[in-house]
């Protein structure tokens, strides 16, 4: 069972224009999330990340929303840039598992 | 600051043997979790860690095993090992402050190829 989902495998964006990223989540106790970027032969870095209390946080070019009701949550990349090509995951965690689950990944191309 | 430090990067087994990858955390963090990366799959949990203490366990079978040092690196063991088992290891660690939740850095990985 797939608890966290990323849907889309891939998505080409335009330099400049925004990037969005989709993840749904399944388990209703999931109450922070995190985004990670990752290049290949590196290991994931992390991006941004949101408790459940708030419904957005931005930090610098990246904005992650929460839409608890919809068990969504979306990370904007406001202009993209060519260096944001990599492989993005979003991660959820229940407080006291100390565990996260991750996507499987949205593959992200900015096109020069 | 050093970052979190796995070895080796590179690891070519064959099948029955046994291996065992190591991480050392990042300077002050007490946290480390382990994750199981294949194509298509994402980043699998295996377990975490947290002042020698497993804290929680991913669904893989008991071949899979880890420890933690006193001095907060971490070990995790593959025993009989499967074609299967062949992907990217990764080490991640935190401070893991209250309910675990915080952000987690991670090393490069380690490759296992198993043959």
């Amino acid at each position: 069972d797939q608890q966290v989902k990323q849907n889309s495998p891939s998505l080409s964006v335009q330099e400049g224009r925004i990037s969005i990223l989709n993840c749904d989540y399944t388990n209703s106790m999931f109450d922070y999330f995190l985004w990670y970027k990752k290049y290949p032969a590196e290991g994931p870095t992390f991006l941004i990340s949101i408790s459940s209390i708030k419904d957005k946080n931005e930090d610098g070019r990246f904005t992650v929303f929460l839409n608890k009701s919809a068990k969504h949550l979306s990370l904007h990349i406001v202009p993209s840039q060519p260096g944001d090509s990599a492989v993005y995951f979003c991660a959820a965690s229940a407080r006291g598992t100390y565990k996260y689950i991750f996507g499987t990944g949205t593959r992200l191309k900015v096109l020069a | 600051k050093a970052g979190v430090t796995q070895t080796p990067r590179y690891l070519i087994k064959t099948r029955g043997q046994q291996v065992t990858l190591s991480c050392s955390p990042i300077s002050g963090h007490r946290s480390v979790s382990w994750y199981q990366q294949t194509p298509g799959q994402g980043l699998q949990f295996l377990f975490e860690y947290f002042s020698e203490t497993q804290r929680n366990k991913g669904n893989f079978p008991g071949r899979f095993s880890g420890r933690q040092f006193s001095n907060s690196r971490s070990e995790m063991n593959v025993s009989t090992l499967e074609l299967g088992d062949s992907a990217l290891y990764l080490c991640a660690s935190s401070f893991s402050g209250s309910g675990g939740q915080d952000e987690q850095f991670f090393g490069p990985g380690t490759r296992l190829t198993v043959l």
